[in-house]
């Protein structure tokens, strides 16, 4: 079956620009993760869903950043006038509980010129 | 905040050589994941530890839960070009069930 889709694969934006990034978990899956990754690093916690719902959002940076799961599928993380700083690998990861392993997508490579 | 430490951050050895990486935490975590990364994907997990002193073996590694459950370690037996890659623990919340990783050791084998 198909795993977990991210796109864009890259996104090159200027600094203050709007950006969008989605993740397509695997089917029935109701947990979904958004971590964000520089090199070499482990990922860093973002938010997680349960559903609809954001079970746990403490990893968001900043009110810049935003993510949504209307429908319980698909996820948009929202990063409004990003900073070269936000420059990035955001990886999104679905389970299909709260506590069951995590499948990741091969991420998003966000960068603010 | 919880916080996962890896020990070593790199670490670069001849194939057939033996290694362990350390995951240390002052937290107590209800599980702990263990997982590969390689270059331009996702991690992929390797194992799960949930009971204090556990002990799991996956061919030539070997995984072990401390028994406080704050810590971990993964053991690899004869290393091998193909085990290259980012180590990562994540250690899975007892609040939110929020699963955190560890800071990462990179592992270079050499044939």
């Amino acid at each position: 079956g198909a795993g977990v889709s991210q796109t864009p694969s890259n996104k090159v934006t200027e600094k203050g620009k709007y950006v969008e990034l989605r993740c397509d978990p695997i089917s029935g899956h109701t947990a979904l993760y958004w971590y964000r990754q520089s090199l070499g690093q482990g990922p860093e916690f973002l938010i997680y869903f349960q559903g609809t719902g954001a079970a746990d959002d403490s990893g968001l940076p900043n009110d810049r950043f935003f993510a949504v799961r209307p429908e319980g599928s698909v996820s948009t993380l929202k990063i409004q006038r990003t900073e070269r700083g936000d420059s990035a690998v955001y990886l999104c990861a679905s389970s299909s509980t709260g506590l069951s392993p995590l499948h990741f997508g091969n991420g998003t490579r966000l960068t603010v010129t | 905040t919880q916080l996962l430490e890896q020990s070593p951050q790199f670490l670069s050895i001849q194939e057939g050589e033996n290694l362990t990486v350390y995951c240390n935490s002052s937290s107590v975590f209800s599980s702990l994941q263990w997982y590969r990364q390689e270059p331009g994907e996702g991690p992929v997990l390797l194992v799960t530890v949930v009971t204090g002193g556990e002990v799991k073996k996956l061919k030539r590694l070997t995984f072990q839960f401390g028994d406080a459950r704050k810590d971990s370690s993964l053991h690899i037996t004869a290393a091998q070009p193909g085990d290259t890659g980012l180590y990562l623990c994540a250690g899975r919340s007892y609040n939110t069930d929020k699963l955190i990783f560890g800071t990462g050791t990179r592992l270079q084998v050499f044939p």
